[in-house]
């Protein structure tokens, strides 16, 4: 079976750094990953996906994410946050079979905070 | 866009009553999903549908059950409902090898 490991429960960051959110996966396979954000009291929002193909993927609002076989990861990067950015972050890993990614596994999230 | 939407943001209910969450999507979606949000677990699989009338167990079904009658409405029961089930409730739509979207929440309080 897949898991996520999402490190960083909270992370605090200020406004106009860079941010990196780790993500460890296990999966037997080529996996189906994904960033998900969730602003208070919200369901979630994509950010990105990675099927195959490219190993750096572009997302939404600036959001970047690298897959790296060889280390299990796909951490999600921003090179300057803002304080927009304040939410919970989960990575999610999918599992392929007959119904494709659909059934995906979530780590338990990261919680950013942005100071001024 | 897609649009998942479920019945309520807010509900509370008491011990051992019987409690529906009603989830709706607009894409003509086959999967549909719900799962359950704790502090510090993340998100947790409780059931899910590939297609009308059909359904899985996902990883913790115990104490809930679903209905799938149409292909745009999935619904999950809480039998008896119990303090241990008040959480954050999710549900999520997807067609076949694509993104998962998901509906803004419903929050339950069991009394």
């Amino acid at each position: 079976a897949q898991s996520v490991t999402q490190p960083d429960i909270h992370i605090t960051v200020s406004e106009g750094a860079s941010l990196e959110l780790r993500c460890n996966y296990s999966y037997g396979a080529t996996p189906y990953l994904f960033w998900y954000v969730q602003s208070p009291g919200q369901g979630l929002q994509l950010l990105l996906k990675y099927f195959s193909g490219d190993t750096l993927v572009q997302g939404i609002k600036g959001f970047e994410a690298e897959f790296k076989r060889s280390q299990s990861s796909f951490n999600l990067r921003k090179p300057s946050v803002h304080w927009s950015d304040a939410a919970e972050y989960f990575c999610a890993v999918g599992a392929r079979g007959y119904f494709g990614n659909e059934k995906l596994t979530f780590g338990t999230g990261t919680r950013l905070t942005i100071i001024p | 866009d897609v649009k998942v939407t479920q019945s309520s943001r807010y509900l509370v209910k008491r011990t051992g009553e019987k409690v529906f969450l009603e989830c709706v999507q607009d894409m003509d979606h086959e999967n549909m999903f719900w799962y359950r949000q704790d502090p510090g677990l993340g998100l947790r699989l409780i059931y899910f549908s590939y297609d009308v009338k059909m359904k899985e167990k996902g990883d913790i079904p115990e104490g809930y059950s679903v209905s799938r009658e149409k292909k745009e409405r999935f619904s999950l029961i809480l039998e008896s409902a119990s303090t241990n089930q008040t959480s954050m409730y999710l549900c999520a739509s997807t067609a076949r090898e694509e993104t998962q979207y998901f509906g803004p929440g419903t929050r339950l309080l069991v009394l």
